[in-house]
């Protein structure tokens, strides 16, 4: 069952520009993690969030993570074009989940 | 050291036949994954390892799938009788604890059932 939405699906942005995605869950978590995907395979990972904290930052990346709405943001400022990739939320709970997905192309 | 591997990265297979799927977790973690990931979805867990007992097979759609770790380090996802619903990227991921801990993920093997 999808315990795990993200959105937008697809997001097209410029250069420059800042790209915000959310994450929406159902479940209660230990941690939120975000993953970034090329081309369909070798998830990497980006930045985790414990279910204790409500704000992390990692270079150009500014998670938030909302437990009382059960959701989680990702913010990458000042994107590149290879920031162009799937990004994945992932959460725990009583098992492990991944969001849907959202696909950001950043246009140079 | 090397992070997580799978072998074989390309797998084709025929209607009904088995296959084995490997993956090399980090040295030392004592946490292992897999998934199974379908063309535009996230990943679907399928199975974790705690040491050598799988901790949570929850996630393996049905009884043609079975994962084995028996050293605690190399684990296989084994597929009996596959079908062409099997077609998928199967992932695997490591970490030194589960629930807690990053999960570091390998390049995924590519099945496709013909």
């Amino acid at each position: 069952s999808q315990q795990g939405e993200e959105d937008p699906q697809a997001l097209s942005i410029q250069e420059g520009e800042n790209a915000t995605m959310n994450c929406s869950y159902k479940t209660s978590i230990n941690n939120l993690q975000w993953y970034r995907q090329n081309s369909g395979r070798g998830l990497v990972h980006l930045i985790l969030i414990r279910s204790n904290e409500r704000e992390k930052h990692s270079g150009r990346l500014r998670v938030t993570l909302d437990t009382s709405k059960k959701s989680s943001s990702l913010l990458i400022t000042a994107s590149r074009a290879a920031d162009t990739a799937s990004y994945f939320c992932a959460f725990t709970g009583n098992q492990f989940y991944f969001g849907t997905g959202t696909s950001l192309t950043v246009i140079p | 050291g090397a992070g997580v591997s799978q072998t074989p990265s390309n797998k084709v297979t025929e209607k009904g036949k088995y296959v084995e799927l490997r993956c090399d977790p980090i040295s030392g973690h004592t946490a292992l994954y897999w998934y199974r990931q379908s063309l535009g979805q996230g990943p679907e867990f399928l199975i974790y390892f705690q040491g050598t007992g799988a901790a949570d097979d929850s996630g393996l759609p049905n009884d043609r799938f079975f994962a084995v770790r028996p050293e605690g380090s190399v684990s296989t996802l084994k597929i009996q009788r596959t079908e062409r619903g099997d077609s998928a990227v199967y992932l695997c991921a490591s970490s030194p604890n589960p629930i807690t801990d990053t999960q570091y993920f390998g390049p995924g093997t590519r099945l496709t059932v013909l």
